[in-house]
This record gives structure tokens, C-alpha cells and sequence, in this order.
């Protein structure tokens, strides 16, 4: 158990829905991070919010947003779903904001499944 | 980030040592070797980082060659829980934030 919690477990949806994802960080760290891994892309980071705070964004849609609340919980947005946008959304925190040394552990996921 | 290159799969007897290399010849001097691993589509799992000494902790070693172009994570005695993909990651120092991973190696412990 890494200390990290994603809620749902599960979600199944229909296209041009839209839905919410939850992380609670570890106790203690100030960053999360949200990664999506489909079949076909693997694990692909999306975007890192710091103290509640955005740090740095990567191949994360205009249709998605997140944000990181007073105290840390962070959740992650998706529009306008797509089938594609079907798969498995991790999320990871750190005590630090970046650092080769700031080791990131991570939730046990949601499952999205878009029909 | 330094581009890591893992053989796509590897078996290995359980109670034996599982060796996973890493090939990473282009790291630079301030980038860290990173271990994680992928069970069944569970959250992956930290193991292990280094510089360029020998690491070890409760779970693996890990052994970075010389010239730091390569390392080696070691599971002393592999258990069948330890099926799962492995990734090694090259992360530079200062202000990296983010994650590579790559296709891994998936490592199957048989009984």
C-alpha cells in the first residue's frame, strides 16, 4: 500500500460524457501527479500540481483539467469523453515539487471506461 | 531524459535471483536510475534509485556499471508475486518532474 488513494476504482461512462477523478496524496506530500496508460500510448504523464498549485503539464487534452485543493486532495477532470480516452488513470505524489530525488508513489488507479 | 533500452521479456526459476538489465549509454552525469514495477495493471511500484554507487534496500539491488551506460536490478530471490513489468528510468537532477516510462520488461517467475 503505498499510501496514495484514487477513487473510483471503476467508471464506465458513455461518450461526450463528462467525470471526476479523486487522488489523496500520501500524508505529508505536496505534489500530485496524473498519469493515463492505454494500450497502444503506455503510461503517459499528464499534468503535476504543487501546494495546490499548477507545476508542469504534459500530453494532457484540452478537454481535461485537474486542480489540487487546500488540503491536497487533487482531482482530475474529463469532458466531452471519447472512446479513446478509455483507460487507466494513475495518480502519484511526492513530498517535493520536482528533484531527480523526489521519489513518486503511486495510487492503485481508476479504470475508465468509455461506450 | 537519458533513453533507456530493457529486453521486452525474461523468465526466471522462483527462488532464484532474477537479474533485469538496463542499457542507458547516454545518461549524463547528473541523471539517477530509476526501478519501478507494473503488476497486472495495478498503480506502479517504486523499488529502487541510484546515482552511480551500488544501492540496496528490503526489496532489490541495484548495480550501475562504472561508466553508469548500464545497470542491473536484482531481485535475490524472486517469488511468484514478482511477475510483473519492470521499468528503468533515467531522470535528470534539478527540475524533472515527470515519469518516462517505456514498454519495460515483463519478468515471469515460474514455479
Amino acid at each position: 500500500d503505498s499510501g496514495v488513494t484514487q477513487t473510483p476504482k471503476h467508471l464506465i461512462t458513455a461518450t461526450g460524457q463528462r467525470v471526476t477523478l479523486r487522488c489523496s496524496p500520501r500524508s505529508g506530500d505536496l505534489s500530485v501527479y496524473w498519469y493515463q496508460q492505454s494500450l497502444d500510448q503506455g503510461l503517459q504523464f499528464l499534468i503535476q500540481y504543487y501546494n495546490g498549485e499548477e507545476r508542469a503539464k504534459g500530453n494532457i487534452l484540452e478537454r481535461f483539467s485537474a486542480q489540487q485543493f487546500p488540503d491536497l486532495h487533487s482531482e482530475l477532470n474529463l469532458s466531452s469523453l471519447e472512446l479513446g480516452d478509455s483507460a487507466l488513470y494513475f495518480c502519484a505524489s511526492s513530498f517535493g515539487g520536482a528533484g531527480a530525488q523526489e521519489t513518486q508513489y503511486f495510487g492503485p488507479g481508476t479504470r475508465l471506461l468509455v461506450l | 531524459d537519458a533513453k533507456t533500452t530493457q529486453p521486452p521479456s525474461m523468465d526466471c526459476a522462483e527462488g532464484r535471483a532474477a537479474n533485469l538489465p538496463c542499457n542507458h549509454s547516454t545518461i549524463s552525469g547528473n541523471e539517477y536510475v530509476y526501478w519501478y514495477r507494473q503488476i497486472h495493471s495495478q498503480g506502479p511500484q517504486y523499488i529502487i534509485h541510484g546515482l552511480k554507487n551500488n544501492e540496496t534496500n528490503e526489496m532489490a539491488s541495484l548495480i550501475i556499471t562504472e561508466d553508469r551506460k548500464s545497470s542491473t536490478l536484482i531481485l535475490p530471490h524472486a517469488t511468484l508475486r514478482d511477475t510483473a513489468v519492470y521499468y528503468c528510468i533515467v531522470r535528470v537532477g534539478g527540475s524533472n518532474y515527470k515519469l518516462t516510462f517505456g514498454k519495460g520488461t515483463l519478468l515471469t517467475v515460474n514455479p
